[in-house]
C-alpha cells in the first residue's frame, strides 16, 4: 500500500523556468514532509522538508508548498538549472507512522539548457 | 564534516549466502536507519536503531537483521539471499529517532548488492 505517491515519473523543463514536482499522501496522520534529490550511484541528499503547521517553506531556490485538506505537497524550483536535473523524492513521518519515513518512487527532472 | 559512510560500495553475492554491509553516521547522530531501495522505486523501511535499540521496523522477513553499536555505528545482515534482495541500500543518520516527526535523515551513498 503505498501511502506516499508521486505520480509524475518524468518532467522536462527548459533551464531558467519553474519546475513544480508533486506529491500525494493518504495517511492523515503524517505531519513531517521532507524533500530529497538523488543522482545516480549516489544516496539521496535533504533538499527542504515542511512541518503541518505550515503551509510554506522557502530555502533560496526552492520553495515546499502544503495543501493538508488536499494531502498534496509540491516543490517548486525558480530558476530551474541543468544542475538540478536528478530524480526527486518525497518522504513523509510523523509521531504515529511508526518510526519511519514512507518514500514516493520518484519524479526524474530534466532541465534543458 | 565527514557525511554518513557506507562499505562496501558494491558487493556481488549468490542465492544462499549471508551479507553483511556496514554504516558510520554522521558525528553527533545517534540514530540509524536503513532503507532497501528497489530500481525504480522510492526507498522501503527496513530498521531504525537509536542508542543501540530497535526503534521501527518495516515489513522485511526475519532473514534481515542489525544492530548498532556503542560509537552508534551499524550493520545489517541479510541470511539466505534471494535473487529480490538485489537493490540499494542506503543508511540514513539523524539526532533522534525522528519520533517527534520533525528529525532530518541524512543518507550515505549506498551500498550497491547484486544477488546471482
Amino acid at each position: 500500500d503505498q501511502q506516499v505517491k508521486q505520480n509524475s515519473p518524468s518532467l522536462s523543463v527548459q533551464e531558467g523556468r519553474i519546475s513544480i514536482l508533486n506529491c500525494d499522501y493518504t495517511n492523515s496522520m503524517f505531519d513531517y514532509f521532507l524533500w530529497y534529490k538523488k543522482y545516480p550511484a549516489e544516496g539521496p541528499t535533504f533538499l527542504i522538508s515542511i512541518s503541518s503547521i505550515k503551509d510554506k517553506n522557502e530555502d533560496g531556490r526552492f520553495t515546499v508548498f502544503l495543501n493538508k485538506s488536499a494531502k498534496h505537497l509540491s516543490l517548486h524550483i525558480v530558476p530551474s538549472q541543468p544542475g538540478d536535473s536528478a530524480v526527486y523524492f518525497c518522504a513523509a513521518g510523523g509521531l504515529n507512522t511508526g518510526n519511519q519515513f514512507y518514500f514516493g518512487t520518484g519524479t526524474s527532472l530534466t532541465v534543458i539548457p | 564534516d565527514a557525511g554518513v559512510t557506507q562499505s562496501p560500495t558494491h558487493l556481488i553475492k549468490t542465492r544462499g549466502q549471508h551479507v553483511t554491509l556496514r554504516c558510520s553516521p554522521i558525528s553527533g547522530h545517534k540514530s540509524v536507519s536503513w532503507y532497501q531501495q528497489v530500481l525504480g522505486q522510492g526507498p522501503q523501511f527496513i530498521f531504525q536503531y537509536y542508542e543501540k535499540e530497535e526503534r521501527g521496523r518495516g515489513n522485511f522477513p526475519d532473514r534481515f537483521s542489525a544492530r548498532q553499536f556503542p560509537n552508534y555505528s551499524s550493520e545489517l545482515n541479510v541470511n539466505a539471499l534471494l535473487l529480490g534482495d538485489s537493490a540499494l541500500y542506503l543508511c540514513a543518520s539523524s539526532t533522534t529517532p525522528g519520533l517527534a516527526g520533525t528529525d532530518t535523515q541524512y543518507f550515505g551513498p549506498g551500498t550497491r548488492l547484486t544477488v546471482l
